[in-house]
């Protein structure tokens, strides 16, 4: 059963760009999460997402970000118009349910140069 | 919010060592998981441990969820034990997202 599979492990972007995260959940989850990390501190909720629905996206600035888990297809983590301060590691986590545990992908780590 | 609390933060050990762990969180919760961070960044899981002992190898955990804390203990360390160790918790009231702790940063030495 493979695991969650995050793309890309890096990515490089300009200051204005857009970037764009992509999360497969294992096999039969239907919960998916997005965290950051920046440098040397935990990991910080943002988004809560089940099958085309947000339960949770009190995590996620309000501005430039967004996310979305189709029907079909992978979670989308989407930032537009990035600044140096989006460079972080990005994890992508799933469940099969609630009060299930969680499962991380190894991350994206996003670079703005 | 729910305020996730580790302690130490850091903590230096000779291979071989034993070492305890602590989280503390300031509300009732649903469910609590231990992870270790490795050097390369990857997120293991150690256990799910909503309450309770499990045992794992040389690692176990307890939680008591009543007086809200969980312990992770780890005996005869190695250096490839090395990494920083997260707890995260689910509150009993929210949406079911996990919050996570400060982290402990450990460091084994051979």
């Amino acid at each position: 059963n493979a695991g969650v599979m995050q793309n890309p492990r890096h990515l490089v972007r300009r200051r204005g760009q857009e970037a764009r995260l992509r999360c497969s959940p294992m096999k039969g989850h239907s919960h998916v999460y997005w965290y950051r990390q920046l440098p040397e501190e935990g990991l910080k909720f943002m988004v809560y997402l089940q099958k085309e629905n947000i339960i949770d996206e009190s995590g996620m600035p309000k501005e430039r970000f967004s996310a979305e888990f189709p029907k079909e297809g992978p979670s989308i983590l989407r930032i537009q118009q990035v600044v140096r301060g989006d460079s972080a590691a990005y994890f992508c986590a799933s469940s099969t349910d609630y009060n299930s545990p969680l499962h991380f992908g190894n991350g994206t780590r996003l670079t703005v140069t | 919010g729910i305020q996730v609390e580790q302690s130490p933060p850091d903590l230096i050990l000779q291979e071989g060592a034993n070492s305890t762990l602590r989280c503390n969180f300031s509300d009732s919760v649903n469910n609590l998981q231990w992870f270790h961070q490795n050097p390369w960044g990857q997120l293991i899981n150690l256990f799910y441990i909503p309450s309770g002992t499990k045992q794992n190898g040389r690692l176990s955990a307890t939680t008591v969820a009543t007086e809200r804390y969980s312990l992770l203990y780890i005996s005869s360390s190695q250096t490839t034990d090395s990494g920083v160790y997260f707890c995260a918790v689910e509150r009993t009231s929210g949406t079911y997202k996990y919050i996570f702790g400060t982290g402990t940063r450990l460091k084994v030495l051979a």
